[in-house]
């Protein structure tokens, strides 16, 4: 079963127009993390924002917020005023904990989003 | 802005070749971590590596794969003989804590031929 699951592979938003991408998330681990990274076309990944499963307010960032619905298990990325240099793949990814002690991430397939202008 | 380094940014090899990607973590960072991505596909994890030991490794973390802290800087994730699907984006990163973000470095395009 998918532990991430991003069900947008395309979205288009016009230039200053907000957009919300989806993410929704499996997990029994009542401790967990949710982030959002951003992969323009030169390939890194660029850390938007997190949210902790026990934080009561939602996460934001400059013009990113997370939406986060904990019973419906859902971490949606809002980005306000889209700019042209928006475009790019977005990933969700949750943090699982390991038997040892580290989390590692586990990302979903990711949403391409193309700011018009 | 202290930020995860990876060299080179590219690299060719022919299959059956070694290749070693060297990441340069955050400085006052302990825990690391190796991920990979296909083209066109999701991120996935590989490896984490904490106190000069492996902690967690993926199916993906073959016999092939090792990882490495050769000094106080570097960190290193060596693949033993190259084979065609090990073509991909390889992302070091690290974060300060385990539940802490983990910051990743710019990638390492791996092009086995």
């Amino acid at each position: 079963a998918q532990k991430i699951t991003q069900t947008q592979p395309g979205m288009f938003v016009q230039e200053k127009e907000a957009v919300t991408l989806d993410c929704t998330y499996d997990t029994s681990d009542p401790s967990y993390g949710l982030f959002w990274y951003k992969q323009p076309s030169s390939g890194e990944m660029i850390f938007l924002i997190y949210q902790g499963s026990y934080d009561q307010q939602n996460a934001t960032e400059g013009r990113y917020s997370l939406n986060f619905q904990k019973a419906r298990k859902s971490a949606n990325l809002v980005i306000s005023a889209s700019q042209l240099g928006d475009s790019a793949m977005y990933f969700c990814a949750m943090r699982e904990g390991g038997t040892s002690g580290t989390y590692k991430y586990i990302f979903g397939t990711g949403t391409r989003l193309k700011v018009l202008a | 802005e202290p930020e995860v380094t990876q060299t080179p940014s590219h690299q060719v090899t022919q299959m059956g070749q070694e290749v070693i990607l060297r990441c340069v973590p955050i400085s006052n960072h302990l825990y690391f971590y190796w991920y990979r991505q296909i083209l066109g596909q999701k991120v996935e994890f590989l490896v984490s590596f904490y106190n000069n030991e492996i902690s967690e490794k993926s199916e993906i973390f073959d016999d092939q794969f090792s990882v490495e802290r050769p000094d106080g800087s570097n960190f290193t994730l060596k693949i033993r003989s190259t084979k065609l699907e090990d073509s991909a984006m390889y992302f070091c990163a690290s974060s300060r804590d385990p539940q802490e973000t983990q910051y990743f470095g710019p990638g390492t395009r791996l092009l086995v031929l």
